[in-house]
């Protein structure tokens, strides 16, 4: 199975702050990559996939880049709303799997 | 507007089998291509993906869970359903059901249902 290594574990930003957080493969899984959205007792909402592109009704400052093994989720300016944890997730196979997630909290 | 709602037990004995159903509204499950997935989440961790089911029958599964899972449709019913056998404490879990985006088996899950604690004790 393919592992999927989220950095950091957990993020204190304030509102505004461009935050980054990176996602790494255990082995090329080209751009078949997701990011998701959770917020505690709540589905997990999926925001970009196939690396980079935008789900519908997903806020512009919200982007991903990357491919191969190394993947970057970005928001531009954080607001009060994006304060949750993120996960990614491969799709190269079957096999699907997740990082361990990142928590981003209010410094 | 295509919803996914899980339902099934809350409380599991050890050894003894996990069903759940997830039932699809908005929608039919067997209109189009697309494959239909169940996701678990233990309590304070991460996701984990159990596996994979289209309105044909096509499963994929988890290879660690793969003796103990079994997941099947019915598109007379528009669900689609999941048994885990000889269950212990680790299953205990909220257990999502998801629809995987673009009908590849291999996809991100774009419609998730709003999940089901299931507790194993």
């Amino acid at each position: 199975d393919i592992q999927m290594t989220q950095s950091p574990s957990i993020l204190s930003a304030s509102v505004g702050d461009r935050v980054t957080i990176t996602c790494r493969a255990s082995q090329s899984i080209s751009n078949w990559l997701a990011w998701y959205q959770q917020k505690p007792g709540k589905a997990p909402k999926l925001l970009i996939y196939k690396t980079s592109n935008l789900e519908g009704g997903v806020p512009s400052r919200f982007s991903g880049s990357g491919s191969g093994t190394e993947f970057t989720l970005t928001i531009s300016s954080l607001q009060p709303d994006d304060f949750a944890t993120y996960y990614c997730q491969q799709y190269n196979d079957y096999f699907l799997t997740f990082g361990g997630g990142t928590k981003v909290e209010i410094k | 507007q295509l919803q996914l709602q899980e339902s099934g037990p809350g409380l599991v004995k050890p050894s003894e089998t996990l069903s759940l159903t997830c039932t699809v509204s908005g929608g039919s499950i067997s209109s189009s291509s697309y494959y239909w997935g169940w996701i678990r989440q233990p309590p304070g961790k991460g996701l984990g993906w159990i596996g994979t089911i289209n309105y044909r029958g096509t499963t994929s599964y988890n290879p660690p869970l793969n003796s103990r899972v079994t997941i099947s449709v019915d598109t007379s019913k528009n669900q689609f359903s999941l048994k885990l056998t000889s269950v212990t404490a680790a299953d205990t879990a909220v257990y999502y059901c998801g629809r995987l985006k673009d009908g590849r088996r291999e996809d991100a899950f774009d419609i998730w249902g709003q999940g089901t604690m299931v507790t194993v004790s």
